[in-house]
């Protein structure tokens, strides 16, 4: 079956950087576009970034644009989001997630938690 | 990009139905046939219980039904159980090649 499984959370200064991954297992990840969506203690879910099954296109939030970047390495069948100059209002819950072919999430990971504070 | 519109939490007793609203506007839900709700347990993955706005999913209960009219989106629980209890979100694609979330609607059954 489905499996997405994130990691790479913790807790990290303002201004330094993270890497969180997603393994995933159970389809052909190569084929499938990903996202990675937050949600901070509190809120609702938000969207972060978007990649596509080759990696050739990717998609980011406004609020993470220049500072979060979405990848991918097909023959781990991982993705990742690298995450710099982070800052307070980035601590949430990370979740990777599938894309169904129409930005509709079929399958999602239990998340990471990423707590940024001094 | 605004979230859509739901309200913050709604409650029935088992056995009754329950809908939850999702507004946006003509660039996200009333634009486009790409409206989601997911179902999320604190400390679960969420879960897609509806797609283009009245789908569900294989394995999906049919007490989760969904509609679209304009730019609301609403999700409707027929027959409530004690497990439906959850936090609920809706998602529309948007105009501006994103994807925009509701606040969360949380549901209680008395």
């Amino acid at each position: 079956q489905v499996q997405l499984v994130e990691s790479g959370g913790g807790v990290v200064q303002p201004g330094r950087s993270l890497r969180l991954s997603c393994a995933a297992s159970g389809f052909t990840f190569s084929s499938r576009v990903m996202h990675w969506v937050r949600q901070a203690p509190g809120r609702g879910l938000e969207w972060v970034a978007l990649i596509s099954g080759d990696g050739d296109n990717r998609y980011h939030a406004d609020s993470v644009r220049g500072r979060f970047t979405i990848s991918r390495d097909n023959s781990k069948n991982t993705l990742y989001l690298h995450m710099n100059s982070l800052r307070t209002e980035d601590t949430a819950v990370y979740y990777c997630a599938r894309d169904r072919g129409d930005w509709q999430l079929d399958s999602w990971g239990q998340g990471t938690r990423v707590t940024v504070s001094s | 990009q605004s979230a859509l519109t739901q309200p913050a939490s709604v409650s029935g007793s088992p056995g009754q139905s329950i809908t939850i609203s999702c507004t946006g506007t003509s660039s996200d839900v009333g634009g486009y046939k790409y409206v989601s709700w997911y179902q999320h347990h604190p400390g679960k993955a969420p879960k897609l219980m509806i797609y283009d706005a009245s789908n569900r999913p294989s394995g999906v209960s049919d007490r989760f039904s969904g509609s679209k009219s304009g730019n609301t989106a609403s999700l409707t629980i027929s027959g409530l159980q004690a497990e439906d209890e959850a936090d609920y979100f809706c998602s529309s694609y948007t105009r501006s090649a994103t994807l925009v979330f509701g606040a969360g609607t949380k549901l209680t059954v008395l």
